[in-house]
């Protein structure tokens, strides 16, 4: 299994452009979630999905977009990238035993200029 | 609003030394607390959790210890080790309409030194 799966690593946006991170596992999990993770911030809740078709907000859902045609990807765009977007993010999947062992990709360093 | 909170920011301990770190949270629906580490580069990993109707949790060097009448929980690492240098996360599990939902604390910088 190659667990959960990120592209790209590395990404540098002007303010104002759109783009989309991809996240896909191989594991059949059913919930899957995405995080930023910012110096002193801890990790932060974006968007989350308990299941193909089903999505809901986090923490910090403003400027992102998330949807779940299938159990493997789950994708997050960024609508119009600004400097405060400037993050790691991280995706994360879980068996649908409420979300407890939580699974986390490598991540995607983001820079916005 | 911080849902839990994480001490300290940061910490340095001797090789063979322990580390404690702690975490507090106000929310009693929480009902499963894990720690995840951290390596630079790298995505959180799950160490060891915790439900709070155990007091102890021991797995290896790894500790963590939940008092439930305080709301507070610490991570204890024995004998501690340069490879254990990393950062650390204490997270709690949402219940009810937050059901499965991770809300981590800010992160403990651990460094060992040899």
């Amino acid at each position: 299994n190659a667990g959960v799966t990120q592209t790209p690593k590395f990404q540098v946006l002007k303010t104002g452009q759109s783009m989309t991170l991809q996240c896909a596992q191989d594991m059949n999990h059913e919930y899957m979630s995405w995080y930023r993770q910012d110096p002193g911030m801890g990790l932060r809740l974006i968007h989350y999905s308990v299941g193909a078709g089903i999505t809901d907000q986090g923490e910090v859902p403003n400027g992102y977009n998330v949807s779940r045609s299938t159990t493997e990807d789950f994708p997050l765009r960024l609508l119009s990238a600004a400097p405060s977007q400037t993050s790691v993010y991280f995706c994360a999947s879980s068996p649908f035993d409420r979300g407890r062992n939580k699974y986390f990709g490598p991540g995607t360093r983001l820079t916005v200029t | 609003q911080q849902q839990v909170k994480q001490s300290p920011q940061s910490l340095i301990v001797q090789k063979g030394g322990i580390s404690i770190i702690n975490c507090a949270y106000e929310n009693t629906a929480f009902d499963y607390f894990p720690w995840y580490q951290q390596f630079p580069g790298k995505g959180p990993a799950l160490l060891i959790a915790i439900r709070p109707d155990v007091s102890e949790k021991k797995e290896g060097r790894f500790t963590i210890s939940f008092n439930k009448s305080a709301k507070q929980f610490s991570l204890h690492i024995m004998d501690s080790q340069p490879g254990d240098s990393a950062t650390y996360f204490c997270a709690a599990l949402g219940g009810g309409s937050t059901l499965g939902r991770l809300y981590f604390g800010r992160g403990t910088q651990l460094t060992v030194w040899p």
